[in-house]
């Protein structure tokens, strides 16, 4: 089955400084990976996604870009704002709509001040 | 557009007890899932359906989980009887059908097992 590794587990930024997640993916198949975005007490919220037939997909000041060669792919925030501060999981999902969302350990985004 | 809605969204409850979550997707989503989430990771998934129809059930402990569909709409996930580890977030997402990726989450029901 699909293995997601998801690193740091915590990133404390300046706020307007970036922040960059990085995750990597096992199964070679899997063709969709979206970010979500989960606050404390709260269910996790889309905040992006990127399809394995793109390389880099922006949204404002969020971006993900993605190396299927390497299978890995990283979700970049710009001039981050306190409300930025959360937990990040990155996901991915197998080819055929056969699965479920295999999700990493997640990152905790700290935004200072 | 009403998003996924999950009750209770607080549970507590002794070990051995029954224990029952409700979900109900987003209009017109076909498929639905169930995922648990531990203190500190990421969902896991325990069960799909499409429809009412449970195509992936292969995580989900069967000897004390149980799931139901009934009119592919609502689901309620069961736990008979709990223990203490069962104490987790359960999360329930829809999305429109097997074939579009995009998953959208409830709020969660966050069950305590004491």
């Amino acid at each position: 089955g699909e293995n997601v590794e998801q690193h740091p587990s915590t990133l404390s930024v300046q706020e307007g400084d970036s922040a960059v997640i990085k995750c990597t993916y096992s199964d070679s198949a899997s063709n969709y990976f979206p970010w979500y975005k989960q606050e404390l007490g709260k269910g996790p919220q889309l905040i992006i996604d990127i399809r394995s037939n793109v390389g880099e997909k922006k949204d404002q000041r969020i971006a993900v870009t993605l190396n299927k060669t390497a299978k890995h792919f990283s979700l970049h925030i710009t001039e981050t704002q306190p409300e930025d501060s959360a937990v990040y999981f990155c996901a991915a999902k197998a080819g055929g709509g056969a699965d479920g969302l295999t999700f990493g350990k997640g990152t905790h985004l700290i935004i200072q001040p | 557009e009403a998003g996924v809605v999950q009750s209770p969204r607080y549970k507590i409850i002794e070990k051995k007890q029954p224990v029952a979550f409700w979900c109900n997707p987003i209009s017109g989503h076909n498929t639905l899932y169930w995922y648990l989430q531990n203190l500190g990771q990421g969902p896991e998934l325990l069960i799909r359906y499409e429809n009412e129809e449970a195509v992936d059930d292969s995580q989900l402990p069967k000897d004390r989980f149980s799931a139901e569909r009934l009119k592919g709409v609502d689901s309620t996930l069961k736990i008979q009887p709990a223990e203490l580890g069962d104490s987790a977030v359960y999360l329930c997402a829809s999305s429109q059908s097997s074939g579009r990726d995009t998953q959208y989450f409830g709020p969660g029901t966050r069950l305590t097992v004491l």
